[in-house]
């Protein structure tokens, strides 16, 4: 199965807010609302930043958020920080019990 | 807390086997999540292997499932990968973790397998 579809960079202004998508099928985005997203820094392993399409994890900031429509899940990050460069996945369940990733965006603080 | 750590060879010669362990420290692996891994190539995405549970059911990722081995041992705690007839493209930091109802929660550091010819 294809991995989900990711734009590879995003970049924005400090305080800027920026959305990153996340593209896939009605048998995975589109048909569970099993959508989580990662960060990940150089070197090290990835960070749950949202489960279940919208939800945060206990210690993440509520500058980040998620939300789903139709077949593509999507990340925003208001108040865009120096902190927040990094690479985000997203990911899903699909109707095969299988977790599939999408191909990682680079986000850049301008 | 929980914490996940990878231990295994860090080169594998082209079309041997790898096999890799991850000792699970802090709390039980027989809890209601799944114990998966994940691998990354070199500057490269995410790539999910593969799951189990402590029961024994498995889930893999149909594009190397005639490769991949996923197993638990319940009495060391720990649970275990084998993908066999590796090549180069196998080349990857390999990552344990556990899945729960927040997403991929808990991970181990990685660790890096070179596939040498």
């Amino acid at each position: 199965q294809s991995a989900l579809t990711q734009p590879a960079s995003v970049s924005g202004s400090p305080g800027q807010s920026i959305t990153i998508s996340c593209t896939g099928s009605n048998n995975d985005i589109g048909g569970y609302n099993y959508v989580s997203w990662y960060q990940q820094f150089p070197g090290k392993a990835p960070k749950v930043m949202i489960y279940e399409v919208s939800n945060r994890p206990s210690g993440v900031s509520n500058r980040f958020s998620g939300s789903k429509s139709g077949n593509t899940a999507s990340l925003t990050i208001s108040g865009l920080q120096a902190e927040d460069e990094a690479d985000y996945y997203c990911s899903s369940y699909t109707g095969s019990s299988a977790l599939l990733f999408g191909g990682g965006t680079k986000v850049t603080v301008l | 807390q929980v914490q996940l750590q990878e231990s295994g060879p860090g080169l594998v010669k082209s079309s041997e086997s790898l096999s890799l362990t991850c000792a699970v420290s802090g709390g039980s692996i027989s809890t209601f999540n799944w114990w998966t891994w994940v691998r990354q190539p070199p500057g490269k995405g995410l790539e999910w292997l593969g799951e189990i549970y402590h029961s024994g059911n498995t889930n893999y990722n149909q594009s190397l499932k005639s490769r991949v081995t996923i197993s638990v041992d319940k009495s060391k705690n720990q649970f275990s990968l084998r993908l066999i007839s590796v090549t180069a493209a196998d080349t990857a930091v390999y990552y344990c973790a556990r899945v729960a109802r927040n997403g991929v929660d808990i991970w181990g550091q990685g660790t890096l397998v070179s596939v040498s010819s």
